[in-house]
């Protein structure tokens, strides 16, 4: 099992690109969520996804999207990108009924 | 406001000392996570805590929820080079079972 996989890695855009970042996950888990991480802030919650077909706002999602493509994936894209949106991005996923939230290795996203 | 404060910010120890990290609140939560996560890599989940005055041991990790629930601590003994890395708390609150993160204790022990 790779758990939750994310790509790209790392990405450079300009300000005004879009692109998006995307998530997968093959542990049959029903919830999915956006994070970011700044220096000094923790993770905080951009979008989540209870279950397939539904995606609702986190605490930051100004500036954001999301697609629940299926059960397995989903992806978080950035229309128009900002330098505010520099940081990195980390995406999880739960089973309905517990607490635990596993972790992807995360996007370094540099807006410039 | 942040929901969930954790000290110290930073914390650097010699190999073999002990240490605490603190997760405080003012509200209630219905478990508490702990993650520990290196630099490149996502957090990685260490317990879960969801009765209050829950103890957990892991090794040489001991965990304890507040008997409130409002509030936990982990404990490091005989701290070792390999336990550096960062440290947060997430609390558990409402039904969709979304996370609120602490802002994490960047922990450093030296050989």
């Amino acid at each position: 099992n790779a758990g939750v996989t994310q790509t790209p890695k790392f990405q450079v855009l300009k300000t005004g690109q879009s692109m998006t970042l995307q998530c997968a996950q093959d542990m049959n888990h029903n919830s999915m969520y956006w994070y970011r991480q700044d220096p000094g802030m923790g993770l905080r919650l951009i979008y989540y996804s209870a279950s397939e077909g539904t995606t609702d706002k986190g605490e930051v999602p100004n500036g954001y999207n999301v697609s629940r493509l299926n059960k397995r994936e989903f992806s978080l894209r950035l229309e128009s990108a900002a330098p505010s949106q520099t940081s990195v991005y980390f995406c999880a996923s739960r089973t309905t009924g517990t607490y635990e939230q596993y972790f992807g290795p995360g996007t370094r996203l540099t807006v410039t | 406001t942040q929901l969930l404060e954790q000290s110290p910010q930073f914390l650097s120890i010699q190999e073999g000392e002990n240490l605490t990290v603190y997760c405080n609140s003012s509200s209630v939560f219905s478990s508490l996570q702990w993650y520990r996560q290196e630099p490149g890599e996502g957090p990685v989940l260490l317990v879960t805590v969801v009765t209050g005055g829950e103890v957990k041991k892991l090794k040489r990790l001991t965990f304890q929820f507040g008997d409130a629930r409002k509030d936990s601590s982990l404990h490091i003994t005989a701290a070792q080079p390999g336990d550096t890395g960062l440290y947060l708390c997430a609390g558990t609150r409402g039904s969709q079972g979304n996370l609120i993160f602490g802002k994490g204790t960047k922990l450093s022990v030296k050989p």
